[in-house]
């Protein structure tokens, strides 16, 4: 597609349900970044692949986050036992490759609201 | 000696007035800074960057002043329209890697 592509827009669970967010990059980029954005604040790294390979989770919270990238296009963030601090809106962008030589595409993000 | 904006959470403009908007950023060693735009419901949007061997930068509308001394950045917009309303993000990053840092955002409201 000509953007990046999040899914769902808006997910509503309960505290200790399973979710999954899944990420479209666009078509080509080999590089997938997902970021979390608590209310009012900027978007923070959590995970970066290139091609099918977790290439630095650093900023995965914990163990609870778990992202995959199977075929090296489509990502699925999914968050087990999910929290109340979890809700936020979390990010996908893809770039051509890594690094500031090629830009940085964000979705529109999915609003997990964790109740 | 030269003066530094303040990072303003909020900014008030009226239209067709010119906003500055300040970033401090943290790391020394980063060379490369974004500014991105990001409207209610939607991720940031880029507007225009900046690498460290450069002090300015213009596009449409839109100039990036980079003062490495005190690691400070700003975003002028010249004209500001209704369209403009948004929040704006500073984000760096150095050249051998491929996390964006964000600063804290800055609500830009246009006053018709």
């Amino acid at each position: 597609g000509a953007g990046v592509s999040q899914t769902p827009s808006n997910k509503v669970t309960e505290k200790g349900k399973y979710v999954e967010l899944r990420c479209d990059p666009i078509s080509g980029h080999t590089a997938l970044y997902w970021y979390r954005q608590s209310l009012g604040q900027g978007p923070e790294f959590l995970i970066y692949f290139q091609g099918t390979g977790a290439a630095d989770d650093s900023g995965l919270p914990n163990d609870r986050f778990f992202a995959v990238r199977p075929e090296g296009s489509v990502s699925t963030l999914k968050i087990q036992r999910t929290e109340r601090g979890d809700s936020a809106v979390y990010l996908c962008a893809s770039s051509l490759m890594a690094g500031p030589n090629y830009g940085y595409t964000f979705g529109s993000g999915t609003r997990l609201t964790v109740v | 000696g030269e003066s530094v904006g303040l990072h303003l959470p909020t900014l008030s403009v009226q239209e067709g007035d010119n906003s500055i908007i300040n970033c401090a950023y943290s790391n020394s060693a980063s060379d490369y800074f974004i500014w991105y735009k990001q409207e209610s419901g939607k991720g940031p949007q880029f507007i225009i960057d900046i690498r460290s061997n450069m002090d300015k930068r213009q596009g449409q509308r839109v100039t990036v002043l980079l003062n490495k001394t005190v690691k400070h950045l700003s975003l002028q917009i010249a004209a500001t329209q209704p369209g403009d309303s948004a929040v704006y993000f500073c984000a760096e990053l150095t050249s051998n890697d491929y996390k964006l840092s964000f600063g804290a955002g800055t609500t830009v409201t246009v006053r018709a």
